[in-house]
């Protein structure tokens, strides 16, 4: 029973575009959720909280729709540096313990 | 900026061995993990410690595992018996407080092989 899903892409895309990408998430009593970014062989590392009202961090956009229990993430102007794996976060905890499940991630190329 | 540290960034040991990965999270925060990424999967939680204790753990955190804080700075994981399949990268993590929207911050990771 996968909990988090994510397209695994690759997404390949030139520099300067603008590229989306989307996951799911299965628990409705989620009340946290992340978007990381990984290099290869690196740690996860924080890109952005994504909020209920959605959020945006300079070129970065994150949304959150509990409805539909679907998160997104808006990269504009990409940037050759933007290039890694995008992991959709989220706590599944039932308290706030913060048990962080993790989808497979969404591999972005930008290409010069 | 502050950030989690973790020792050794690799590690090679041989199946039934013990092994303890070391941690050290950023000085002010209060909750500690431990992950662990198989290569090409998903990043799993193995467990969260609060207060000197385990405050949850996943089914992948099994008797053969256990967690320490033996100093103020420290955190470790022990693996009892590594058996092949225990081979992964393991991230510490360290978080300020609990709640919702708090972030983990992850240390390097130290990647384990067991022969």
């Amino acid at each position: 029973r996968k909990e988090v899903e994510q397209d695994p892409g690759p997404f390949n895309v030139p520099e300067g575009a603008t590229v989306a990408f989307n996951c799911t998430y299965s628990n409705s009593a989620s009340q946290s959720f992340f978007w990381y970014r990984q290099d290869c062989r690196k740690e996860p590392k924080l890109l952005m909280s994504v909020y209920s009202s959605g959020n945006e961090d300079g070129r970065f956009t994150a949304q959150l729709n509990r409805a539909s229990q679907y998160i997104s993430l808006l990269i504009r102007d990409s940037k050759l540096s933007d290039s890694a794996t995008y992991l959709c976060v989220v706590d599944m905890s039932n308290n706030a313990g913060n048990m962080l499940t993790f989808g497979g991630g969404t591999r972005l190329m930008v290409k010069p | 900026e502050p950030e989690v540290t973790q020792t050794p960034s690799h590690q090679v040991t041989q199946m039934g061995q013990e092994v303890i990965l070391r941690c050290v999270p950023i000085s002010n925060h209060l909750y500690f993990y431990w992950y662990r990424q198989i290569l090409g999967q998903k990043v799993e939680f193995l467990v969260s410690f609060y207060n000197n204790e385990i405050s949850e753990k996943s089914e992948i955190f099994d008797d053969q595992f256990s967690v320490e804080r033996p100093d103020g700075s420290n955190f470790t994981l022990k693996i009892r018996s590594t058996k092949l399949e225990d081979s992964a990268m393991y991230f510490c993590a360290s978080q300020r407080r609990q709640g919702f929207g708090i972030e983990q911050y992850f240390g390097p990771g130290t990647r384990l092989t067991v022969t």
